[in-house]
């Protein structure tokens, strides 16, 4: 059984920082691409940021919105997922799913989503 | 940035109903094209990739058409479980964008 659970959420002021991370079981991490997408409350799903897998060189893309404030990454021995987040604004709280990507003819969809983690970004 | 555009944002439908929502991209896509549930309070689901390819375990009543800019997911006999909102979402290209989200609630 496919499995991702989120851990790392809170409070933080804005400026500050804080460490998502994605624990995955049930399947190959190493040879999945990985997101973390997130929900502000009561809007929307944003994408944020994607992680290739080794094979692809472990490259990385972001959201225009979060790029040089978020680095994503992974760490494949020990299957998880990470996402730092620094200089948080108000408008980066927002729920945060991890999401595993599949494969269709050259690009990626989403087909499993963790439970979320909520990040709060307030004074 | 490819944009989504979602019709209706919310619909009232009654149990057994035929439910079709549509999702437009600003350009093409190809079939490179995904639908979500989401419940309150819940993780999205994944229901459709390809446009048209039914994910895992997802029931038959649930269908997506279209390529290029038009897309549709219909619902035939809706079932007291398939109240939720629902998303489109592009991943031809970076960065990837979903729709707005499509609102599903008992009539």
């Amino acid at each position: 059984e496919v499995k991702l659970v989120e851990s790392g959420g809170g409070l933080v002021q804005p400026g500050g920082s804080l460490r998502l991370s994605c624990a995955a079981s049930g399947f190959t991490f190493s040879d999945r691409f990985m997101d973390w997408v997130r929900q502000a409350p009561g809007r929307g799903l944003e994408w944020v940021a994607r992680a290739r897998n080794k094979a692809n060189t472990y490259t990385t893309e972001y959201a225009a919105s979060v790029k040089g404030r978020f680095t994503i990454s992974r760490d494949d021995s020990k299957n998880s997922l990470y996402l730092q987040m620094n200089s948080l604004k108000t408008e980066d709280t927002a729920v945060y799913f991890c999401a595993r990507a599949a494969h269709h003819t050259g690009n990626y969809f989403f087909d499993y989503w963790g439970q979320g983690t909520l990040v709060t970004v307030s004074s | 940035d490819i944009q989504m555009t979602q019709s209706p944002s919310s619909l009232s439908a009654s149990v057994g109903d035929r439910v079709t929502i549509t999702c437009r991209a600003s350009q093409g896509i190809y079939d490179y094209l995904a639908w979500f549930q989401q419940k309150p309070g819940k993780a999205p689901k994944s229901l459709i990739h390809a446009a048209s390819s039914l994910d895992s375990g997802v029931p038959s009543r649930f269908s997506g058409s279209g390529y290029g800019t038009d897309f549709t997911l219909t619902i035939t006999s809706l079932q007291p479980e398939d109240f939720a909102t629902y998303y489109c979402q592009q991943y031809n290209s970076y960065p990837l964008t979903f729709g707005g989200g499509t609102k599903v609630e008992i009539k």
